[in-house]
């Protein structure tokens, strides 16, 4: 039972170029998240999937797009990266939406130069 | 809008000292009252949490409390250890935007020997 897997753990990109962030979890979670963790802040919501096929808008969306074609992983796309999306990306998973626990992967930390 | 407030946002404590972070949430339905723990460059892991049915739950020298009149929740961290320094969060939702999971700003825990 490996929980949430992030793929990958880093990466450099050079502006304009685009890249995929995979989240995969194996916990049969119908809620899965994106946030992104600028040093020394908080967690902020970029999108959201509240089951397969579904997605939504979260406090930062703009420049990212999402896609939850299957229910074990939540795709995060950069179509023309930006330095100010250099930060730490986070997936999550929970059973619930405010009501359990949220399980989170390990990070990618992005560069984007 | 803001749908939960962390503070303080930092907090400096001498080793063995107690430590206090509240969280102040806007929805009265919320039922459901996690705290979260990230120490430097891992991923945030859930720590303690509380349901609406009690006040107060502790775990050895954790505990949080709730006050759903003044819909607020603390944590509280006794006999503070170097090993509890970490940057710590709560979480909120709003019942009408399921998936929406917010979290507080985080506050940062320095716990000096």
């Amino acid at each position: 039972n490996a929980g949430v897997t992030q793929t990958p753990k880093f990466r450099v990109l050079k502006t304009g170029q685009s890249m995929t962030l995979l989240c995969a979890q194996d916990m049969n979670h119908e809620y899965m998240y994106w946030y992104r963790q600028d040093p020394g802040m908080g967690l902020r919501l970029i999108h959201y999937s509240v089951g397969e096929g579904t997605t939504a808008k979260g406090e930062v969306p703009d420049g990212y797009n999402v896609s939850r074609l299957k229910k074990q992983n939540f795709l995060l796309g950069l179509e023309s990266a930006a330095p100010s999306q250099t930060s730490v990306y986070f997936c999550a998973s929970s059973y619930s939406t405010g009501k359990t626990e949220a399980f989170f992967g390990q990070g990618t930390r992005l560069t984007v130069v | 809008g803001e749908n939960v407030e962390q503070h303080p946002s930092t907090l400096s404590v001498q080793e063995g000292d107690s430590a206090v972070i509240k969280c102040t949430y806007s929805d009265s339905a919320s039922n459901y009252f996690p705290w979260y723990k990230q120490e430097l460059g891992k991923r945030p892991q859930l720590i303690i949490d509380i349901r609406s049915n009690v006040g107060e739950k502790k775990d050895q020298r954790i505990a949080v409390t709730l006050n759903k009149t003044a819909k607020h929740f603390s944590l509280h961290i006794t006999e503070t250890q170097p090993e509890d320094s970490a940057v710590y969060f709560c979480d909120t939702y709003e019942e009408r935007s399921q998936g929406n999971l917010i979290f507080g700003k985080g506050t940062k825990l320095s716990v000096k020997p």
